[in-house]
């Protein structure tokens, strides 16, 4: 399985950007970058998603890298609600039986600075 | 609509026992997974369920052991429980369609999880 690296800790100021990296050195083409956050006491939940190109959400930006090997999850304005763990995930293609892999790595926990 | 259901939230057990954990998933959604998470290891991926079937199964011993009810419903039992088996076990649900796309319905949503202790 394709594994993903992530610093285990970060930290950003309240309603600065914060970028945060993953590695994922070993994905295949048909791998999608998924990025689910954790907050304290809660289970993960779905942050965004993307396969090549850069993705924009209400919640985020994806950056992915040209070759695919890095991306990057951008908070553009961090609030203290954003303190949590995020996780880089790599999420395997559909199959014709609905079978999909999920890889978790460690995750990245976030700090805000009030 | 109603999210993913854990049963029970908190759980203590002693050494040796067995335990049975419930997940509801999402209205419509056939497609189950599960993962142990502790401290030290992060979230780990148990196995995952659709249609009834495991599809996928993470490196577990096999007293870690699970089903899917013809409903969409999983439980997952740990038999002769270790002290290293206490963790939150969490539950995920998603559509399980079968897509090429990677479009947003294959986002996964997860429960508040049940957290095991053994004594």
């Amino acid at each position: 399985d394709a594994k993903t690296t992530q610093p285990n800790s970060m930290e950003s100021n309240e309603e600065e950007p914060v970028h945060l990296p993953c590695n994922h050195s070993t994905i295949s083409g048909t791998d999608y970058i998924h990025w689910y956050r954790q907050l304290p006491s809660q289970g993960p939940e779905y942050v965004i998603h993307g396969l090549t190109s850069n993705v924009n959400n209400r919640m985020a930006s994806l950056a992915i890298a040209e070759d695919r090997k890095s991306s990057t999850l951008i908070l553009h304005r961090a609030t203290l609600r954003d303190a949590a763990v995020y996780y880089c995930i790599l999420r395997g293609p559909w199959v014709r039986r609905g079978y999909q892999k999920v890889t978790f790595g460690i995750g990245t926990k976030l700090q805000v600075i009030p | 609509k109603a999210g993913v259901t854990q049963t029970p939230r908190y759980l203590i057990k002693t050494r040796g026992q067995q335990v049975t954990l419930s997940c509801s998933p999402i209205s419509g959604h056939r497609s189950v997974s599960w993962y142990q998470q502790t401290p030290g290891q992060g979230l780990q991926f148990l196995f995952e369920y659709f249609s009834e079937t495991q599809r996928n199964k993470g490196n577990f011993p096999g007293r870690f052991s699970g089903r899917q009810f013809s409903n969409s419903r999983s439980e997952m039992n740990v038999s002769t429980l270790e002290l290293g088996d206490s963790a939150l076990y969490l539950c995920a649900s998603s559509l399980g369609e079968v897509r090429l796309t990677g479009r947003r319905d294959t986002e996964a949503f997860f429960g508040q999880g049940t957290r095991l202790t053994v004594v």
